[in-house]
């Protein structure tokens, strides 16, 4: 079964400045995915990745298979990213549902 | 845009009753999950359903659940007799195909409390 860890657990940061959270698995995977909870709670995916680099906007997400390891960058950040970025990874073995890493708390101050 | 949906938003039911926590997925989308939160606790994985039939399911999805897809769009998660464990933010989703590598699309959740 798949482990996730995410670090760091909490981050604040100051508007503007630029933001790296990171993941790392523990079994080999097909797609990553990076998700983000509000405090509603409501959950919405970013990105799936398998390899290299995707970036929408001022998100990036970049992986890299053979060191099982993805880092998830905000450029320019703003108060409106504050939220809870989620790593999350296939179980293993082919499983459908994932398994979700314990998220990073991110709080950018104006 | 298409997007999942969660009937109720919250639940209050007292322990040992059965609820039903509704859920409509995005309509061609073939993959159907329900995930939960426990309140301070990361997202765990419950179950995934394709073609009327139950594809994976976890340890915590033991005999007091069931998932059934009653009719071409609602999707919903049984449990039979709550305990106060069972408190918790229940999030369906749905996605294209499985396996992990079709992005999966997230309800908003039904907080369900348990007294």
């Amino acid at each position: 079964k798949n482990e996730v860890e995410q670090s760091p657990q909490n981050l604040t940061a100051q508007e503007g400045e630029f933001i790296t959270i990171n993941c790392s698995y523990s079994v080999g995977i097909s797609a990553l995915h990076w998700l983000q909870q509000h405090p509603g709670g409501g959950i919405v995916s970013l990105f799936m990745l398998s390899s290299g680099k995707k970036k929408h906007g001022r998100l990036i997400a970049t992986i890299n298979i053979q060191e099982k390891h993805s880092s998830l960058h905000i450029t320019a950040s703003h108060p409106r990213d504050s939220a809870v970025y989620i790593c999350a990874v296939p179980s293993g073995g082919g499983a459908d549902g994932l398994t979700f890493g314990k998220g990073t708390h991110l709080i950018i101050q104006p | 845009e298409p997007e999942v949906t969660q009937t109720p938003s919250h639940q209050v039911t007292q322990m040992g009753q059965e609820v039903i926590l509704r859920c409509v997925p995005i309509s061609n989308h073939l993959y159907f999950y329900w995930y939960r939160q426990i309140l301070g606790q990361k997202v765990e994985f419950l179950v995934s359903f394709y073609n009327n039939e139950i594809s994976e399911k976890s340890e915590i999805f033991d005999d007091q659940f069931s998932v059934e897809r009653p009719d071409g769009s609602n999707f919903t998660l049984k449990i039979r007799s709550t305990k106060l464990e069972d408190s918790a933010m229940y999030f369906c989703a749905s996605s294209e195909l499985g396996t992990g590598t079709y992005e999966q699309y997230f309800g908003p959740g039904t907080r369900l409390t348990v007294t």
